[in-house]
């Protein structure tokens, strides 16, 4: 069975703030996502990586794929109060199906005005 | 757009009741899931569906059935419920179950309290 962790699982900071968010496996992921989830609401997709080594942008966030894709972490830089939410990292790994997606258990995010 | 659809949004239910979970998808994709989630143990595939007509069990399957009864609606059955099965039950779809970069869609969720 394959295991995501995620590190830290709470995190709270002030507003401005930077922080950085870890996912990690054992085995060889073929592609990771990360998502995120607001109360009451499903998880939404923010960004696919599939290559080692590969960085993805998107606004203050900032992705990255290990080189030996076990491993993937989220920069968020100059947090604000709306980047507040659970965020999840997903897993495909080459032994299993496609179609089962492995999540981690999650970083609860809180950026405080 | 309305994406995935999931209803009810809230039920409870007694030890032994059943109750069906009902999920459509309008974006015409063929694969459809459901996950629970549950505080510290992240979302866990109960079910999935890769195409209409298929189904196959996922990481945590025991207490459950499930339909997929078109290619938009994939519907999940608890037979006699449990106070374990207490959890926030998820339907997502996704375009095709390839390995790599088809994402999932998620409905709003179904939270279900078994007393």
């Amino acid at each position: 069975t394959q295991l995501l962790e995620q590190s830290p699982q709470f995190l709270s900071i002030q507003e401005g703030e930077n922080l950085t968010v870890y996912c990690n496996s054992s085995s060889v992921f073929s592609s990771l996502q990360w998502y995120r989830q607001e109360p009451g609401e499903g998880p939404v997709l923010l960004v696919t990586v599939v290559t080692g080594g590969e960085v993805k942008k998107l606004k203050r966030l900032t992705f990255q794929f290990g080189d030996a894709r076990k491993d993937s972490s989220l920069h968020i830089t100059a947090a604000q109060p709306g980047d507040t939410g659970l965020y999840l990292c997903a897993g495909t790994f080459r032994e299993t199906s496609g179609s089962r997606l492995t999540f981690g258990e999650g970083t609860q995010l809180t950026v405080n005005p | 757009n309305a994406g995935v659809t999931q209803t009810p949004k809230f039920q409870v239910l007694k030890t032994g009741q059943s109750m069906t979970l009902q999920c459509a998808q309008d974006m015409n994709h063929n694969s459809m899931y459901w996950y629970r989630q549950d505080p510290g143990m992240g979302l866990r595939l109960i079910y999935y569906s890769a195409s209409e007509g298929t189904t196959d069990k996922g990481e945590v399957p025991n207490g459950y059935n499930v339909s997929r009864l078109n290619k938009r609606e994939f519907s999940l059955r608890l037979e006699s419920a449990a106070p374990s099965q207490t959890s926030v039950y998820f339907c997502a779809s996704s375009s095709c179950p390839g390995p790599t970069t088809s994402p999932l869609h998620f409905g709003n969720g179904t939270r279900l309290t078994v007393t």
